[in-house]
């Protein structure tokens, strides 16, 4: 069974940093491209950025609100998708989930992780 | 960047019901379109990929069709557990966009 578990959210100060984690199991992670996507309280879903496999080149995506200040990494010897956030803003705050991506779509999700940005 | 527009925003339905929910996008994205379903602090789950294919689990009454620029979702013989906010979703090319949403309540 697929399963992705967020963590690392918290309350941070505008302009403050914060290191999401996302724990992988139940399929070969090292194969996988992942992805993560946001939603801001009561709003619609965002996408963040993706990562591709290495073997796949290991290249980044990112939407263009957050280029420049998150960073996607992976570690897969230890199954695990990251996001580094910089410089973070008041609209950076939300609910931000891990997915995998087959094809192009997210088809698996985790459960989420809250962000607050607020001074 | 391409611009998916949902309609409607929201709907009122009853158990039993037909709803159709349309996705139009700023530009052609053939059929990489994707429609998911989100509950109230649940994560969004993925129900149709590829404009018209059942991810697997997700219920027959669940279908969707379009190609192009307009795609719809149909949800046959509305169930309770349906009501929900739906979401589409184009991976076509990045950044990735979604719809603003469609909210399904229970009349």
């Amino acid at each position: 069974e697929v399963q992705l578990v967020e963590s690392g959210g918290g309350l941070v100060k505008p302009g403050g940093s914060l290191r999401l984690s996302c724990a992988a199991s139940g399929f070969t992670f090292s194969n996988a491209w992942m992805s993560w996507v946001r939603q801001a309280p009561g709003k619609g879903l965002e996408w963040v950025g993706r990562i591709k496999s290495k073997t796949d080149g290991g290249t980044t995506d990112y939407a263009a609100p957050v280029k420049g200040r998150f960073t996607i990494s992976r570690d897969d010897s230890k199954n695990t998708l990251f996001l580094q956030m910089n410089s973070l803003k008041t609209e950076d705050t939300g609910v931000y989930y891990c997915t995998t991506v087959g094809s192009g779509i997210h088809d698996y999700w985790g459960q989420g992780t809250l962000v607050t940005v607020s001074s | 960047d391409i611009q998916l527009t949902q309609s409607p925003s929201s709907l009122s339905a009853s158990v039993g019901d037909r709803v159709t929910i349309t996705c139009r996008a700023s530009q052609t994205i053939s059929s990489y379109l994707n429609w998911y379903q989100q509950k109230p602090g649940k994560a969004p789950k993925l129900l149709i990929y590829a404009a018209s294919s059942l991810q697997s689990g997700v219920p027959s009454r669940f279908s969707g069709s379009g190609s192009g620029t307009d795609f719809t979702l149909t949800i046959n013989s509305l169930q309770p557990e349906d009501f929900a906010t739906y979401y589409c979703e184009q991976s076509y090319s990045t950044p990735l966009t979604f719809g603003q949403g469609t909210n399904l309540e229970i009349k």
